[in-house]
């Protein structure tokens, strides 16, 4: 299995616009999970779906974040519009059952100018 | 809120010392333990899992697990200087809750 793959692996955008972060999880695994990492606040998760279906979005920073999983093999998470303190790194992660080990993607490295 | 809790380092250790790394974390109801390796721009890896109280061993690697103090920590027997990273402490009830990770550096 080639893991958790993301993209992009970099993106510069320019405040206000919109990004999409996209994440493909490891086939078979029933759980997403999008974690956003600073060096101020380490790894944090922003919202998590267990068989596509979302189940907790409380650590959605704001209403400009949005996140969705159409299918089994596919998730996006959204900012609209971008700000400079978005400037993250953005890890999908993906298990099978909610409590295991989570496998990480590579990040998507996120700068907001 | 769940929160768990490391050292921020940075913790220097000389090559072939045992590295001591500590974590303690809040939720009493947490079941599931972890510690994950990050360097410097990579994702983490997933470097030993443990369940019960005690220790389990894993190579060079041996964590500990008290529930009762709610704390875990993670030995890294004989370090080298590829050890040299970022670990992250990670808690499951549910997703995985993480600490902001103590930073390793084994000098040569």
């Amino acid at each position: 299995d080639a893991g958790v793959i993301q993209s992009p692996r970099h993106e510069v955008t320019e405040m206000g616009q919109e990004v999409t972060l996209r994440c493909k999880p490891i086939s078979g695994h029933d759980y997403l999970f999008w974690y956003r990492q600073t060096m101020m606040r380490g790894l944090e998760l922003l919202i998590y779906f267990n068989n596509n279906v979302p189940i907790d979005d409380s650590g959605m920073p704001e209403d400009r974040f949005s996140a969705k999983m159409p299918n089994a093999s596919f998730s996006t998470l959204k900012i609209q519009p971008s700000e400079p303190r978005d400037s993250a790194v953005y890890f999908c992660a993906s298990t099978q059952g909610g409590t295991t080990e989570a496998f990480f993607g590579q990040g998507t490295r996120l700068t907001v100018v | 809120q769940k929160e768990v809790e490391q050292n921020s380092g940075p913790l220097s250790v000389p090559e072939g010392a045992i590295a001591s790394l500590n974590c303690t974390y809040s939720d009493r109801g947490s079941q599931s333990f972890f510690w994950y390796r990050q360097y410097s721009g990579k994702s983490p890896e997933l470097i030993m899992f443990i369940y019960s109280n005690g220790d389990k061993e894993d190579g060079r690697f041996t964590a500990q697990l008290n529930k009762a103090s709610q704390y875990v920590s993670l030995l890294i027997r004989d370090s080298q200087p590829s050890d040299s990273a970022t670990y992250l402490c990670a808690v499951s009830e549910g997703p995985l809750v993480f600490g902001k990770g103590t930073r390793l550096s084994v000098i040569a």
